[in-house]
């Protein structure tokens, strides 16, 4: 089965400053899919950005990109130009290709402070 | 294009209750995921449906939990009779399996369920 792990329970940082999570996934399979997803105190859950394994190219969506070690089953995710409004939890997921299920990692509270 | 919307937004209710939670996904949409959302087990998944049909309930806590999608815009879950440790968050989600990027589960805002 698969398992994803955040090892960040919580973390913070200046607002305008970059912040890093991390995220790091077990898996035999070859065909896959990443995702972080964010959760303000609003509860809503939003996708922030997505990767497929087959893609060595990382992803980037304006202040969020992610750094894809397939090898090492990582995933992090990079926030650049913080915003009070980033500040929320984060959950890293992943899907095996071909399946329907989502596996959610236990997240990280991050905290953007003024 | 409006997102996954649920209802009832809050519910509060009393231990031995019927609890029903509705779920509408995004038009277009085939498949449809129903999660639950605790301190001490994070998101779960409950049951979900590929065009309206149940596919996997293996989440399914137990038997007082069941689900339905009588067609493609709606979807409930019932907890019959509630009890105390139901309470949690439950989200729906929905995705277009057959659409570039339909690996993408979009999610409602979720209920918060409060059971006395």
């Amino acid at each position: 089965a698969q398992t994803v792990t955040q090892s960040q329970p919580e973390m913070s940082v200046q607002e305008a400053e970059t912040v890093t999570l991390s995220c790091t996934y077990d898996t035999s399979e070859s065909n896959y899919y990443l995702f972080w997803y964010k959760q303000p105190p609003s509860r809503q859950m939003i996708l922030v950005i997505r990767q497929e394994a087959y893609k060595q190219q990382n992803a980037t969506e304006n202040r969020f990109s992610v750094n894809f070690q397939k090898a090492a089953k990582s995933f992090s995710l990079k926030i650049s130009d913080s915003q009070l409004g980033d500040t929320a939890m984060y959950f890293c997921a992943f899907m095996r290709g071909g399946s329907e299920k989502l596996v959610f990692g236990k997240g990280t509270k991050l905290t953007v402070n003024p | 294009d409006a997102g996954v919307i649920q209802s009832p937004r809050h519910e509060v209710t009393e231990m031995g209750q019927e609890v029903t939670l509705r779920c509408k996904p995004i038009s277009g949409h085939n498949s449809l995921f129903w999660y639950r959302q605790t301190m001490m087990r994070g998101l779960e998944l409950l049951i979900y449906f590929n065009n309206n049909v149940p596919i996997d309930d293996s989440g399914m806590p137990e038997d007082r939990f069941s689900a339905k999608m009588p067609n493609a815009s709606f979807s409930t879950l019932k907890i019959q009779p509630s009890e105390p440790r139901d309470s949690a968050v439950y989200f729906c989600a929905s995705r277009n399996r057959l659409a570039g990027g339909g690996d993408t589960q979009y999610f409602g805002p979720g209920t918060r369920l409060t059971v006395l």
